[in-house]
């Protein structure tokens, strides 16, 4: 049973470009949550989404946008991207009880 | 923002050794979750408490939980070097859908 996985695994983009990253959650998980982790520091909640749709969202801009298709998985998608964007974006899927949240080996996004 | 704060930030023991370290928190909760992070790459989920619980194990692992004092611990007993990582409370705050919200991380270092 795959757990969670992400694409891709790295990424280096410009100030001001766009940008997509990819997550399938574990199987028989139906909500995803997105962070975004700077270096030093604990993980920070993007948004998470449940049936398609955002469920709930973190302190973040609107630059910050995702979308859940019909077999769970998820895309986070960052627009006008800027050098402060810089972190690992981990993808965390949980099943319909709602208890643990497992995690994917994240993305690591740099712009320069 | 940080939901709370681990202690100690670093902690350095020898193989064989038991490392302590605590996670404090603000909100009331729904469940306390701990992970474990190597290298700034994704998170392993260790072990979830519920906030009816005061205690839990898992292997040599072994985790407390104080509402009272909103207060959690893990003891990782008989430590060993695969055990180097950063360990990271996360809380499931009550009405929260899972948003969690995780403290700054302890620094684990065991050396053989």
């Amino acid at each position: 049973d795959a757990g969670v996985t992400q694409s891709p695994t790295h990424l280096i983009k410009t100030r001001g470009q766009q940008v997509t990253l990819r997550c399938s959650p574990k199987s028989g998980h139906d909500t995803v949550s997105w962070y975004q982790q700077a270096l030093g520091q604990g993980p920070q909640f993007i948004f998470q989404y449940y049936e398609e749709e955002e469920r709930q969202r973190g302190n973040f801009p609107d630059r910050f946008s995702g979308h859940q298709f019909p077999n769970y998985s998820s895309e986070l998608n960052v627009n006008a991207l800027l050098l402060g964007d810089s972190a690992l974006y981990l993808c965390a899927s949980s099943d319909p009880g709602f208890h643990e949240q497992y995690f994917g080996p994240g993305t690591r996004l740099t712009v320069t | 923002s940080q939901q709370g704060e681990e202690d100690p930030q670093a902690l350095s023991i020898q193989e064989g050794e038991n490392a302590t370290m605590n996670c404090s928190y603000k909100t009331s909760i729904n469940n306390l979750q701990w992970y474990r992070q190597n290298s700034g790459r994704g998170l392993v989920h260790l072990i979830l408490i519920r906030s009816n619980e005061r205690e839990k194990h898992s292997g040599r692992l072994r985790v407390t939980l104080d509402t009272s004092k909103k207060s959690s611990s893990l003891l990782i007993t008989a430590s060993r070097a695969a055990d180097t990582a950063s360990y990271f409370c996360a809380t499931d705050s009550l009405g929260g859908f899972q948003k969690l919200v995780f403290g700054t991380g302890t620094r684990l270092l065991v050396s053989p």
